[in-house]
């Protein structure tokens, strides 16, 4: 049972244009979301989070939206630039040190 | 040190050898955690230490692999008598404190391959 779903294996966005990035959650009890971001031969590294309670969280060019009625979360760049340009993993967790991840979308963006 | 470290950063091994896999978490954090990634698919939770608590292991997929953490601090994952299907990056992760959205710190983690 994949209870975070990315169901993007990959995305290409131009250079300063909007990346969204989408991730769908079977498990009501989740009630933190995080966004990591792995380049090649590195380990994946925090990017930003969001309570249940909210519905939008901002960090620069970073936003995360989360849906909990459709269990949908996305995370928007703008602007893209090409050292965004990585495997964006979304997690969940019930309150606990138990992450769960998707299977990550690949994102380039083109200069 | 400033970062998690894994140690090895590649390890290539017969399928029936036993390997270790090592991690020395960032100085002061409590929590450790082994998670892997295996070809196409998200982390996956292996195990979890938290100070002197019995650590969490309901994620070890079967009784071939072990993880101990000596001291609170090192942490060394093992897998006995490894299969093709233990083919994975395995990673640590470590966090002040756990649960929530704090987010972990990664290492670069072990490639293993079996062959």
């Amino acid at each position: 049972d994949q209870q975070v779903k990315q169901n993007s294996p990959s995305l290409s966005v131009q250079e300063g244009r909007i990346s969204i990035l989408n991730c769908d959650y079977t498990n009501s009890m989740f009630d933190y979301f995080l966004w990591y971001k792995k380049y090649p031969a590195e380990g994946p590294t925090f990017l930003i989070s969001i309570s249940s309670i909210k519905d939008k969280n901002e960090d620069g060019r970073f936003t995360v939206f989360l849906n909990k009625s459709a269990k949908h979360l996305s995370l928007h760049i703008v602007p893209s630039q090409p050292g965004d340009s990585a495997v964006y993993f979304c997690a969940g967790t019930s309150g606990t040190y138990k992450y769960i991840f998707g299977t990550g979308t690949r994102l380039k963006v083109l200069a | 040190g400033a970062g998690v470290s894994q140690s090895p950063s590649n390890k290539v091994t017969e399928k029936g050898k036993d390997v270790e896999l090592r991690c020395d978490p960032i100085s002061g954090h409590t929590a450790l955690y082994w998670y892997r990634q295996s070809l196409g698919q998200g982390l996956e939770f292996l195990i979890y230490f938290q100070g002197n608590s019995a650590p969490d292991k309901s994620g070890l997929p079967s009784d071939r692999f072990s993880a101990e953490r000596t001291g609170g601090s090192v942490s060394t994952l093992t897998i006995q008598r490894t299969q093709q299907e233990d083919s994975a990056v395995y990673l640590c992760a470590s966090s002040p404190l756990s649960g929530g959205g704090y987010g972990y710190t990664f290492g670069s983690g072990t490639r293993l391959t079996v062959v």
